[in-house]
């Protein structure tokens, strides 16, 4: 299979803690983005990379979020001192020459 | 301004019958793109169709087709001879600045409508 792969699928915190998400894009693709998506809501965007540059970030990323692409292909998007309106669905996706994006399977993170 | 809405937040649609998503965007970008996706209870968004602002004929994808009016802003999502598995949310998109050398990448996303087929 050669989709986009997302780890872990869910993720359950205390508040305060730190998390990691790690996203495996489709191979060939050189573009990558992460989204939250919050119940009821479709998805926000947070930030997008074009191989290992971070080329935009939302202003819903704030100072606790990081997200990184070290070497272009997985990336990953960590979260530092957790809060309880950090619980949501977290997505990344990936494209190619096309408009299209592909997403993961997303990450679930509840923080308690 | 909301940019994309979706004014449908449930449907319910017999199987084998067709059925229209609507949805209206906001942009004075004169390059554009729109897009479906599905969302079933799993979770994993799934792409269903694209149209470019510059498009001259609708878009189709198997039983997917999407009804493009420019003048009115609309993109609604038409689905043919429905099947209990189309049963999930469906949710419209766009990404604005196509074509622009480091223009805008992300996609920005109604709300979603949730369609059930039923028997």
């Amino acid at each position: 299979d050669t989709g986009v792969s997302q780890n872990p699928r869910h993720k359950i915190t205390k508040r305060g803690q730190n998390v990691t998400f790690r996203c495996d894009p489709i191979s060939e693709h050189n573009r990558l983005y992460w989204y939250r998506q919050t119940l009821g809501q479709g998805p926000e965007f947070l930030t997008y990379f074009q191989n290992e540059a971070q080329l935009e970030k939302s202003r819903l990323l704030s100072d606790r979020f990081s997200a990184e692409r070290p070497k272009g292909s997985f990336s990953t998007l960590e979260i530092q001192r957790t809060e309880q309106g950090d619980s949501a669905m977290y997505l990344c996706a990936s494209s190619g020459p096309g408009n299209e994006q592909y997403f993961g399977p997303g990450t679930r993170l509840t923080v308690t | 301004a909301q940019k994309i809405t979706q004014t449908q937040p449930g449907m319910f649609v017999q199987e084998k019958e067709a059925v229209t998503l609507d949805c209206t965007y906001d942009t004075s970008d004169p390059s554009y793109g729109l897009f479906w996706y599905k969302q079933p209870s799993s979770g994993e968004m799934i792409f269903l169709i694209y149209q470019g602002s510059y498009d001259q004929q609708n878009a189709t994808e198997g039983r997917y087709s999407l009804n493009f009016q420019k003048a009115r802003k609309s993109a609604n999502l038409v689905i043919s001879a429905s099947q209990l598995g189309d049963s999930a949310m469906y949710f419209c998109a766009m990404r604005e600045g196509l074509g622009v050398t480091g223009g805008g990448n992300k996609l920005t996303f109604g709300t979603g409508t949730q369609l059930k087929v039923e028997l």
